[in-house]
């Protein structure tokens, strides 16, 4: 069983810019949800995707955006870049349906910097 | 999703039990408490989630208050790489495992 990967590991950009951050879902799991974590400061939920369609969003503008594939694989997209979007992002998957719906899998995250 | 109350900090000696307190006084009747922990530098890693009972599982135990109000995570014999941050989350079931995380509290296990 193969855990939850996350690419890149490090990204800088630069103000304005568009990026795209990768998450690989746990094998078998069916949900997977994108959280924002500021230095020093617990992880902000900011959406989750279930069979391909947003399942829910947090206090995020639209310009972060996501996708989610039929290998159950998602992307992260943020446009418009500014600096206080610098932080790790970090993916989890989960199986929503099955015994276990209660884990959450983390992936290991990607930090992100802005200048 | 109710909010939850924790310390910022503790400190346990090694080998010792670290009890760590939340306070979610707003929960409601359908809400389970989990508890997650993040060492540095990692992804946050389930630990355990109760409704009403004490459950315990080959990491922790989490003791529950009968009112429901408050919980507590014990580690029963704290190790170095027990350091970590612990957050203490409270979720409807049904609501597709979005987690609200808080401040969450740093366990320091000391030798």
């Amino acid at each position: 069983e193969t855990g939850v990967t996350q690419s890149p590991t490090h990204l800088i950009k630069t103000r304005g810019q568009q990026v795209t951050l990768r998450c690989s879902s746990q094998s078998g799991h069916n949900t997977v949800s994108w959280y924002q974590q500021a230095l020093g400061q617990g992880p902000q939920f900011i959406f989750q995707y279930y069979r391909e369609e947003e399942n829910g969003r947090g206090n995020f503008p639209p310009r972060f955006s996501g996708l989610q594939f039929p290998n159950y694989s998602s992307e992260l997209n943020v446009n418009a870049l500014e600096l206080d979007d610098s932080a790790l992002y970090l993916c989890a998957s989960s199986l929503w349906g099955g015994d276990r719906i209660h884990e959450q899998y983390f992936g290991p995250g990607t930090r992100l910097t802005v200048t | 999703d109710a909010k939850t109350t924790q310390p910022p900090s503790m400190d346990c000696a090694e080998g010792r039990a670290a009890n760590l307190p939340c306070n979610h006084s707003t929960i409601s009747g359908n809400e389970y408490v989990y508890w997650y922990r993040q060492i540095h530098s990692q992804g946050p890693q389930y630990i355990i989630h109760g409704l009403k009972n004490n459950e315990t599982n080959e990491m922790a135990s989490l003791i529950i208050t009968e009112d429901r109000k408050s919980s507590t995570l014990i580690l029963p014999h704290a190790t170095l790489r027990d350091t970590a941050v612990y957050y203490c989350i409270v979720r409807v079931r049904n609501n597709f495992n979005k987690f609200y995380f808080g401040s969450g509290t740093k366990l320091n296990v000391k030798p």
